[in-house]
């Protein structure tokens, strides 16, 4: 069965340094990875994906994350903090050929002036 | 603008009452989830349907019904027996197994 680990409940940064949220995942063959970001309120909205090739994915609003095959890993960087990448961060795991994702219990991110 | 809709954005529900919430895709996607989120657990799945008239049984399913008679429409049915149903619930919609695209979410409160 595939299961997603984000190992960091919370974590705060101040504005303009670097941000880096870590996410392993167990999974059997080669995965499909994502990271979401959500808002307080709202829905969840895609930063990026990883389903094979370059190993190092960008991603919108300056995000990029690193698959790590050898350490079971996808995490999520951004070198400067803006206030309003103040959020909730959600990794997800998924098999190539089925539906279903797994998502990991996230990592809120305050940002700090 | 393609998007997932949800509506209401917030329901609330007294105790022994059934409740459907509604989510609307106009992304042409066949696949179609409802998650439910509670604080610090992150997102678990109750049913997810592949095509119309059609669906599977989630992790969390017991408590909730759900039924797919239109591509563009799967409505969750938040049922009596579901013991704690309060909680954000996310509908989502995906093309096979690609990226899933959610909507803006309904949060249910039982008085």
């Amino acid at each position: 069965a595939q299961s997603v680990t984000q190992p960091d409940i919370h974590i705060t940064v101040s504005e303009g340094a670097s941000l880096e949220l870590r996410c392993n995942y167990s999974y059997g063959a080669t995965p499909y990875l994502f990271w979401y970001v959500q808002s307080p309120g709202q829905g969840l909205q895609l930063l990026l994906k990883y389903f094979s090739g370059d190993t190092l994915v960008q991603g919108i609003k300056g995000f990029e994350a690193e698959f790590k095959r050898s350490q079971s890993s996808f995490n999520l960087r951004k070198p400067s903090v803006h206030w309003s990448d103040a959020a909730e961060y959600f990794c997800a795991v998924g098999p190539s050929n089925d539906y279903k994702l797994s998502f990991g219990a996230g990592t809120t991110v305050t940002v700090r002036a | 603008d393609g998007g997932i809709t949800q509506s209401p954005k917030y329901l609330f529900r007294k105790e022994g009452q059934n409740v459907t919430l509604s989510c609307e895709q106009n992304l042409n996607h066949d696949a179609m989830y409802w998650y439910r989120q509670d604080p610090g657990q992150g997102l678990r799945l109750i049913y997810y349907s592949q095509i119309v008239n059609d669906f599977q049984k989630g992790d969390i399913a017991e408590g909730y019904s759900v039924s797919r008679e239109k591509k563009e429409s799967f409505p969750l049915t938040v049922t009596s027996a579901q013991k704690n149903p309060t909680a954000f619930y996310l509908c989502a919609s995906s093309t096979g197994g690609n990226e899933q695209f959610f909507g803006p979410g309904t949060r249910l409160t039982v008085l």
